[in-house]
């Protein structure tokens, strides 16, 4: 069955580090997104992607990059992590933009 | 600009009662609407969605929406709730008219609690 998956699923760094997360789909889709959730907030849009080769920043997208260099995978990078980025991140994808979005079972950060 | 607003940070009913979460919206054009749920320590689960067509949609699990434009809300409702329906649900919207293609606006979720 088509999936997407998302690692480490916990994650403990230090301030200044940089940090990596993973997110892998086998749906063959398009699009990908990358959200941050925090009590209160709902999730946030951190960066997203329509394509190969195509990167977007979404409403939350300081400190963060991502690349895309297949339809699979859409790494999203912390330069420089920071105790505000504590937080549990969420990859998506989706087929169009009117399609739902799929949810990878998130990254939990914590950055001490 | 998009945003959507759920009122309630938490809604607590009794088993076999109606369960409504509430959702208001706004956005410079028509909406897509949509409802996710999310059980703990886990990702979202797309319920159902609005795009055009019959004002009430439904979804998973025994869940329907009420699309009410002049209102400008995406109730979600159950007509007899389970225990296992509690869970964190998040309401989301999309402007179709604006270069907001595939992005969501989420609202800050309602916790749902079903007492046996």
């Amino acid at each position: 069955d088509a999936e997407i998956t998302q690692s480490p699923r916990h994650k403990i760094t230090e301030t200044g580090r940089q940090v990596t997360l993973a997110c892998h789909q086998t749906w063959n889709h398009n699009n990908m997104f990358w959200y941050r959730q925090d009590l209160g907030h709902g999730l946030r849009l951190i960066h997203y992607s329509y394509g190969v080769q195509d990167t977007n920043k979404g409403e939350v997208s300081d400190g963060y990059s991502v690349s895309r260099s297949n339809t699979e995978d859409l790494p999203l990078t912390l330069e420089s992590a920071a105790s505000s980025q504590t937080s549990v991140y969420f990859c998506a994808s989706s087929v169009t933009g009117d399609s739902p979005q799929y949810f990878g079972p998130g990254t939990r950060l914590t950055v001490l | 600009a998009q945003s959507v607003a759920q009122p309630e940070d938490q809604v607590n009913v009794a088993e076999g009662n109606p369960l409504t979460v509430k959702c208001t919206y706004s956005v410079s054009g028509n909406p897509y609407l949509f409802w996710y749920v999310q059980y703990p320590n886990r990702g979202l689960q797309f319920l159902l969605k609005y795009i055009t067509g019959d004002n009430l949609v439904k979804g998973s699990y025994g869940f329907e929406a009420e699309f009410n434009k002049s209102q400008t809300s995406f109730h979600l409702k159950k007509p007899s709730a389970l225990v296992s329906d509690s869970a964190l649900y998040f309401c989301a919207v999309r402007d179709m008219t604006t270069d907001s293609w595939g992005k969501l606006q989420f609202g800050a979720g309602t916790q749902v609690v079903v007492t046996p």
